[in-house]
């Protein structure tokens, strides 16, 4: 079982750029939660898919947009890009109605100069 | 809204010896979820320990206790015998009870382990 997966590891974008990030989950997992982690502080969360939905949403703007797709991969995209967009994006995926098991994976380090 | 706070930005531990990193939350809700995850260098989120609310007994997993007081909103993570891999960014983190619901973390404590 490879656990949850995401790319790339790294990327460097320009202000205004759009970036696309890419994320697998555990296999038996179909709730994908995204979330952003600036430098020293905690996650905060950007937003939840369940069945190709977004179920939740935190309090990010709507450059932040999200995809899933039947397999229950999913996709963040993040237009316009900002300074402040610099972060660690991370994904978690957990069996819907399994309140507690949420799996993280490694993460996709984006800058944005 | 919930929140979550960690007080300590930072705490160092010598080599198998004790250490507890704190943790306090607010919610009106009574029934949710308590968490401790541990983010090493390599930037894994790592669930350490899990509590439930509504159970009174304290969780436990190995060399990691928790003491929960609920009356208080406090969620401290005692790690017993500490070793050199413990050495992490620990978060706490707080979930509703309900399905689909998002985890609120604290903004963590470095935890430095001396050797």
């Amino acid at each position: 079982d490879a656990g949850v997966t995401q790319s790339p590891t790294h990327l460097i974008k320009t202000r205004g750029q759009q970036v696309t990030l890419r994320c697998s989950p555990k296999s038996g997992h179909d709730t994908v939660s995204w979330y952003q982690q600036a430098l020293g502080q905690g996650p905060q969360f950007i937003f939840q898919y369940y069945e190709e939905e977004e179920r939740q949403r935190g309090n990010f703007p709507d450059r932040f947009s999200g995809h899933q797709f039947p397999n229950y991969s999913s996709e963040l995209n993040v237009n316009a890009l900002l300074l402040g967009d610099s972060a660690l994006y991370l994904c978690a995926s957990s069996p819907n109605r399994v309140y507690y098991e949420q799996y993280f994976g490694p993460g996709t380090r984006l800058t944005v100069t | 809204a919930q929140t979550v706070t960690q007080s300590q930005p930072e705490m160092s531990v010598q080599e198998a010896e004790t250490v507890t990193l704190s943790c306090t939350y607010d919610t009106s809700e009574s029934d949710y979820y308590l968490f401790w995850y541990k983010q090493p260098p390599s930037r894994q989120m790592i669930l350490v320990i899990r509590q439930e609310a509504y159970k009174q007994q304290n969780a436990t997993e190995n060399r990691f206790s928790v003491n929960f007081q609920k009356a208080a909103k406090s969620f401290s993570l005692k790690i017993s015998d500490s070793q050199l891999g413990d050495a992490a960014m620990y978060f706490c983190a707080y979930r509703r009870w309900e399905y689909g619901n998002k985890l609120v973390f604290g903004a963590g404590t470095i935890l430095r382990v001396k050797s």
